[in-house]
């Protein structure tokens, strides 16, 4: 168990829809990423937020947005729901940068039909 | 830019025989190189990561990987594999604000 927790673990909606998976960090972390794992395109990252703050973006549609709140909780929203954006959403969390150890969430699957 | 090879799609070995994985990685700077594991239907688990000093790196499991900086590798080791380690693994390199995974091994064990 890495302390990082996702809700919800599985997600089935249609497309056109507009979901929000929910990340927890680890107790005293301020950075929290967000990688999707698909089969085309493997891991990639998404985007980070370090301390309620967007810090890195990576490849991250513009209908995708992301947020972290006071209690440093995130939520990524994922609009207009294509086919293709079934995927395995990881949230990971350090306590600062890029070069300390990202633990990683168990996961969202989301399944748009 | 930052990438990671991982050229071998797929393993298969006896238990109890030893495993190489390759990992070949391209990093502007000192990179900073890791490996983790995911088992079917769970999240990623960090087995050990380099960051500077002995190139030779110990991690869970009874796992070691080693960087060589002249050949851009960073192969991760293990002198007698277990049914238990049947799993995807996964190398990856950072140093900025995000990790660049590669695209993954899948380690089969054979009774």
């Amino acid at each position: 168990d890495s302390g990082v927790t996702q809700t919800p673990k599985h997600l089935i909606t249609a497309t056109g829809q507009r979901v929000t998976l929910r990340c927890s960090p680890r107790s005293g972390d301020l950075s929290v990423y967000w990688y999707q794992q698909s089969l085309d395109q493997g891991l990639q990252f998404l985007i980070q937020y370090y301390n309620g703050e967007e810090r890195a973006k990576g490849n991250i549609l513009e209908r995708f947005s992301a947020q972290q709140f006071p209690d440093l909780h995130s939520e990524l929203n994922l609009s207009s729901l294509e086919l293709g954006d079934s995927a395995l959403y990881f949230c990971a969390s350090n306590f600062d940068s890029g070069t300390d150890t990202q633990y990683f969430g168990p996961g969202t699957r989301l399944t748009v039909l | 830019a930052q990438s990671v090879t991982q050229p071998d799609i797929h393993i298969t070995v006896s238990e109890g025989a030893s495993l190489e994985l390759r990992c070949n990685y391209s990093y502007g700077a000192t990179p900073y190189l890791f490996w983790y594991v995911q088992s079917p239907g769970q999240g990623l688990q960090l087995l050990l990561k380099y960051f500077s000093g002995d190139t030779l790196v110990q991690g869970i499991k009874g796992f070691e990987a080693e960087f060589k900086r002249s050949q851009s590798s960073f192969n991760l080791r293990k002198p007698s594999v277990h049914w238990s380690d049947a799993a995807e693994y996964f190398c990856a390199v950072g140093g900025n604000e995000k990790l660049t995974f590669g695209t993954g091994t899948r380690l089969t064990i054979i009774p």
